[in-house]
């Protein structure tokens, strides 16, 4: 089955620690996304990439870093300097750069810091 | 500026109700809009893109109004499953990712 794979689903850290969420799709797309998404709020961009090894960042990159080594794999890490990382992460992916096509989601990675 | 704005709702109906959506936005040099859902903690899906003359696929319909600068979703017939959040989707010229409005949440009763 094609699709956008993000693990785990549940995640719990404590305050201070890195923790990286992973993210890997066998669609063959070029580009991946990392949104985050707060209870009532929309889907806010962290990073995104538009081909193997570059990457670019959205609108909240600030405590988060991210790779692109391989063109499946778009791993996120929210890093302690992230000042308030409880939030449903979202992963997505599509055929090629540019932001006009159609975005596919994976199921998401619930982050709750203890 | 590159907002999406949408009424965040609720919108209680009952079932076999028609409901309608609206969504602005606020950059006319916008190129690509879509709609998707959101059903309670799950990912967002696309529901439909939505075309200049318009479209429609069973009981969704999808309008652009350019000129306005908005979109609307209708939904006929609306059924227990249609309830979700409903996300309008911008793609805006130049950006090379798309910005997506807060959602409307539809909650369809018996």
């Amino acid at each position: 089955d094609g699709g956008i794979t993000q693990s785990p689903k549940y995640l719990f850290r404590k305050e201070g620690q890195n923790v990286t969420l992973s993210c890997e799709q066998n669609l063959n797309h070029d580009a991946m996304y990392w949104y985050r998404q707060d209870p009532g709020q929309g889907l806010r961009l962290i990073y995104y990439s538009q081909i193997v090894n570059d990457f670019q960042k959205g609108d909240i990159a600030e405590g988060y870093s991210v790779s692109r080594e391989k063109k499946e794999s778009f791993p996120l890490t929210v890093t302690s300097a992230q000042k308030n990382p409880t939030a449903f992460y979202l992963c997505a992916s599509t055929p090629r750069s540019g932001g006009y096509n159609e975005q596919f989601f994976g199921p998401g990675t619930r982050l709750t810091v203890l | 500026r590159k907002e999406v704005e949408q009424d965040p709702g609720p919108f209680n109906v009952p079932e076999g109700a028609t409901v309608a959506f609206n969504c602005t936005y606020s950059n006319s040099a916008s190129q690509s809009f879509f709609w998707y859902r959101q059903d309670c903690r799950k990912e967002p899906k696309l529901l439909m893109s939505v075309y200049s003359s318009g479209n429609e696929d069973g009981r969704f319909t999808a309008q652009l109004n350019r000129a306005s600068q908005y979109i609307s979703l209708l939904i006929r017939d609306s059924k227990l499953s249609d309830s979700a959040t409903y996300l309008c989707v911008v793609n805006i010229e130049g950006y090379s990712t798309l910005t997506f409005g807060k959602g409307t949440m539809l909650l369809v009763s018996p």
